[in-house]
């Protein structure tokens, strides 16, 4: 099974820069994904990594470390449409994703 | 229109009563998945099928059964409902070869049960 830990709240101002930690153990790793959550909507996919090290993509960024069972998401500049809820999800050798409870991110003007 | 679709959005059910949850996708994924997501608690998957014809139990199954008799189609049934089982369900799908292939979720759907 998985274990995954993170924050349940932060919050940063507008164009500032916040970092989203995430903790995991696991029984077979196959991959960690970012998502993105806005309230009453659907996760909508934000990143992948599934070997160690930083992957970017725009304002977004995610780190890993598998010998640490540890992620982050880099969130630059940001907007105020990023507030919204951050999950960390672990994929094992079954192809089933396991999430974590989330973190809810408030951007202040 | 691409993409997977959920009906209904919204639900009030009487406790005993049966429901189906109905997913259909139009991007041909092999794999699909039903979650429900509490508050505090994040989602948690029900049950998933990796291929038409085939299921398989998630973290918390009791109360719930799935069939998957096409590619498209991915029902969730509750046989008898409770109010433990008022919750948001979304459902979601991906391919499952080669890397990455992030699963894509449906809109969801909101039910209370009374």
């Amino acid at each position: 099974g998985q274990n995954i830990d993170q924050p349940t709240e932060m919050t940063a101002t507008e164009g500032a820069i916040v970092q989203i930690n995430c903790t995991y153990q696991t029984s077979g790793f196959n991959g960690l994904f970012w998502y993105q959550q806005h309230a009453g909507e659907a996760p909508t996919f934000l990143s992948y990594n599934v070997l160690d090290g930083l992957e970017e993509k725009g304002r977004f960024s995610s780190f890993l470390s598998r010998s640490k069972g540890y992620s982050y998401l880099l969130l630059k500049e940001l907007q105020m449409k990023d507030s919204a809820s951050y999950l960390c999800a672990v994929r094992d050798r079954d192809y089933k994703l396991s999430f974590g409870a989330g973190t809810t991110v408030t951007v202040r003007a | 229109i691409a993409g997977i679709t959920q009906a209904p959005t919204s639900q009030i059910l009487a406790a005993g009563r049966r429901m189906t949850l109905r997913c259909t996708q139009d991007m041909r994924h092999n794999a699909m998945y039903w979650y429900r997501q509490d508050l505090g608690l994040g989602l948690r998957l029900i049950h998933y099928s990796n291929t038409a014809g085939t299921t398989g139990k998630g973290e918390v199954p009791d109360g719930y059964s799935v069939s998957r008799a096409n590619t498209d189609d991915f029902p969730l049934t509750l046989a008898s409902a409770v109010p433990s089982q008022t919750s948001v369900y979304f459902c979601a799908s991906s391919e499952l070869a080669g890397t990455g292939n992030e699963q894509f979720f449906g809109p969801g759907t909101r039910l209370t049960v009374l």
